[in-house]
C-alpha cells in the first residue's frame, strides 16, 4: 500500500525567503502525486499535481514541485514566500486503483 | 462553477444526539469522499462512493456512523448517537472518474459534541 511522509510538522520562514516543503512517498509503481493547501477554516485546495512527463511541475500561487524517483520525493518549493502563504500543506499520493493517501501535513508560518 | 457545498458549517450539540452532515458534490463528478480531520489523527478517509454506490467504508470508525448517497447530487453522513470524541472537522470531496483525478474539497463542517 502506498504511504506519504511529511517529515516537518511545522516550518517558519521569513517573508520573501525561499521555501521547500518535503514529501516522501512509498509506492511500487509510478505514483500520482499532489500538493494541497489548507487555509484556516477552509477545505483543501489543489496546488499542483504530477502524473507523468516533465518532473518539474508548476502550480498555482507561484508554487512548483519536483518529482525525484530515485529519492521517492515530491518536494514543494516557492522562491519567495508571502505572508498569505501561511497555511497547512498536504502531500498526497494515488494510484490507479485506490483513493489518495494524504500525509499528515506541514504547517507553514511566515514572519515579517 | 459551484464547488463542493457542505452544510452546516458549524454544529454544536450534546452527546447522544443525532447529527447529520450534508454534502452536494460538484455536478458531473462521480466519486464522493467523506473525511474527518483532527489534530491527533490528521485527515482520515471515512467512506467513499462511486456513482452513488459505497465502495469502501472501512474507515468508518463505528456503527454509530453511517453514510448515504441517494442521488448524484447529495450525500449525508450521520452519527447516532454522537459522542464527544466525534468532535472534528468533517470534509466532503468529489472528483471525476479515476483515482488519479484530483479531489475537490468543501469547506467542511466543524462538529462539536458537548
Amino acid at each position: 500500500a502506498q504511504s506519504v511522509t511529511q517529515p516537518d510538522i511545522h516550518i517558519t520562514v521569513s517573508e520573501g525567503a525561499s521555501l521547500e516543503l518535503r514529501c516522501n512517498y512509498s509506492y511500487g509503481a509510478t505514483p500520482y502525486l499532489f500538493w494541497y493547501v489548507q487555509s484556516p477554516g477552509q477545505g483543501l485546495q489543489l496546488l499542483l499535481k504530477y502524473f507523468s512527463g516533465d518532473t518539474l511541475v508548476q502550480g498555482i500561487k507561484g508554487f512548483e514541485a519536483e518529482f525525484k524517483r530515485s529519492q521517492s520525493s515530491f518536494n514543494l518549493r516557492k522562491p519567495s514566500v508571502h505572508w498569505s502563504d501561511a497555511a497547512e500543506y498536504f502531500c498526497a499520493v494515488g494510484s490507479g486503483n485506490t483513493p489518495l493517501v494524504f500525509g499528515k501535513g506541514t504547517r507553514l508560518s511566515v514572519i515579517a | 462553477d459551484a464547488g463542493v457545498i457542505q452544510s452546516p458549517r458549524h454544529e454544536v450539540t450534546e452527546m447522544g444526539q443525532e447529527v447529520t452532515l450534508r454534502c452536494k458534490p460538484i455536478s458531473g463528478h462521480d466519486y464522493l469522499f467523506w473525511y474527518r480531520q483532527t489534530m491527533m489523527r490528521g485527515l482520515e478517509l471515512l467512506i467513499y462512493f462511486n456513482n452513488n454506490v459505497p465502495i469502501d467504508d472501512s474507515g468508518m470508525p463505528e456503527d454509530r456512523f453511517s453514510a448515504k448517497m441517494p442521488n448524484a447530487s447529495f450525500s449525508t453522513l450521520k452519527i447516532q448517537p454522537s459522542e464527544p470524541r466525534d468532535s472534528a472537522v468533517y470534509f466532503c470531496a468529489s472528483s471525476w472518474t479515476g483515482y488519479n483525478q484530483p479531489q475537490h474539497f468543501g469547506d467542511g463542517t466543524r462538529l462539536s459534541i458537548l
